[in-house]
């Protein structure tokens, strides 16, 4: 079963910082997600990488499969990027139907 | 865009109350699932469906059941409820298939007094 660890826990940042979240993880994998969850509770995807990097906007996700790790990169933060900031990945590396396991999230807050 | 919608954001029910919660996605997903998020402990697994009829216990089943009768609804039941599952439920649905994208409901706050 994969094991996923995110640090930090917490993070506080002023606004215009570049900020970095790390996901860990234990047992190879086909894909990682990084999701979004803002006060109020609804989850979105942000992105889906099996290699290599991906932007979108401000955010940066990379991943080093050798070394089972991944980060999320936040560039020129803003304090709307305030979130608890989640990875996943598949329960058992490259199989089990769909099932992800998810880090226990990275809580943001940007102050302006 | 796929949607997930859950029948209610804000729940309050007694203990020993039988609990409905229901989750309709309509992207014709075959996987759907259950989480409750409570602080500190993160997404935990209740149960998922991979097709229609089809349930499979999670990490955390006990004082659960589902039901699954239409491939766009998955629905989760606390037959008896305590104080224990005040918590957020969520619900989220992907195609099927390794490391899919899951979409996630709006989730339910679900407090058992």
């Amino acid at each position: 079963k994969n094991e996923v660890e995110q640090s930090p826990q917490n993070l506080t940042a002023q606004e215009g910082e570049f900020i970095t979240i790390n996901c860990s993880y234990s047992v190879g994998i086909s894909a990682l997600h990084w999701l979004q969850q803002h006060p109020g509770g609804g989850i979105v995807s942000l992105f889906m990488l099996s290699s290599g990097k991906k932007k979108h906007g401000r955010l940066i996700a990379t991943i080093n499969i050798q070394e089972k790790h991944s980060s999320l990169h936040i560039t020129a933060s803003h304090p709307r990027d305030s979130a608890v900031y989640i990875c996943a990945v598949p329960l058992f590396g490259g199989g089990s139907q769909g099932n992800l396991i998810f880090g226990k999230g990275t809580k943001l807050s940007v102050k302006p | 865009d796929v949607k997930v919608t859950q029948s209610s954001r804000y729940l309050v029910k007694r203990t020993g109350e039988k609990v409905f919660l229901e989750c309709v996605q309509d992207m014709d997903h075959e996987n759907m699932f259950w989480y409750r998020q409570d602080p500190g402990l993160g997404l935990r697994l209740i149960y998922f469906s991979y097709d229609v009829k089809m349930k499979e216990k999670g990490d955390i089943p006990e004082g659960y059941s589902v039901s699954r009768e239409k491939k766009e609804r998955f629905s989760l039941i606390l037959e008896s409820a305590s104080t224990n599952q005040t918590s957020m439920y969520l619900c989220a649905s992907s195609f099927g298939g390794v490391g899919e994208t899951q979409y996630f409901g709006p989730g339910t706050r679900l407090l058992v007094l």
